[in-house]
């Protein structure tokens, strides 16, 4: 069992739709979890940091973290077509000396106009 | 947010040479930064971690003597591919890594190296 699983879709949305994105994990010493976008050959861009169960909200991005039940959510509301690109989830734990993060596979989005 | 810079953006050489890739952090300092490498359609695959002032941390089955790090600086790290090959052509991308404020600790992405070999 990978420690993230992420489903790779693809998921086709139209414009304006509410996207869910998800993940889940099974190593429980993860503290810490984002939220990362990649557009096509480009480097991946943080979007959402968290570090706590609850819900966390930056603009028409909300950010969710259950950790009873080893899953993570990023919701996008009013997607539009420029929301069009890999999403990819990553965790950690504090203390590290180096601090790996854990990714998921990533999700690709298509936000159809 | 953070930022990471990473030259070249595009690399083309032909087989056998080597290629070095710089990546700096330009407004925060980084004793960690991380390479990784990307297929097609595919998730980061972590490479190294590149410690300031100390030898890197490979992964498994990442030849060391084939991918020398250097993390010479707060700033900089740099990747050297070295005798390259055409099934080294790939997407290189590092990452530098931000113990910021409220206890953040993350990662922040330089925009990546596309390298081709013929």
């Amino acid at each position: 069992q990978k420690e993230v699983e992420q489903d790779p879709g693809p998921l086709s949305v139209p414009e304006g739709a509410i996207v869910s994105l998800n993940c889940t994990y099974s190593n429980s010493a993860f503290q810490y979890f984002m939220w990362y976008r990649q557009y096509s050959r480009k480097g991946p861009e943080l979007l959402m940091y968290t570090y706590s169960s609850g819900n966390k909200e930056d603009g028409r991005f909300t950010a969710q973290v259950d950790k009873s039940s080893k899953y993570i959510s990023l919701f996008i509301r009013d997607s539009q077509p420029s929301d069009s690109a890999t999403y990819l989830c990553a965790m950690g734990t504090y203390g590290g000396a180096t601090n790996k993060l854990i990714f998921g596979t990533g999700t690709l989005l298509a936000v159809q106009p | 947010g953070a930022v990471v810079s990473q030259h070249p953006s595009r690399v083309i050489c032909k087989s056998g040479t080597s290629v070095k890739i710089e990546c700096r952090s330009l407004d925060f300092q980084a004793t960690t930064m991380f390479w990784y490498r990307q297929f097609p359609k595919q998730s980061l695959m972590l490479m190294a971690t590149s410690n300031e002032g100390s030898k890197a941390t490979y992964e498994q089955g990442v030849e060391k003597d084939k991918f020398l790090i250097n993390h010479a600086s707060l700033t900089l790290s740099t990747l050297t591919v070295t005798s390259a090959h055409p099934e080294d052509s790939s997407f290189y991308i590092c990452s530098a890594r931000d113990l910021g404020g409220e206890g953040t600790d993350t990662q922040y992405f330089g925009p990546g190296t596309r390298l081709t070999v013929l």
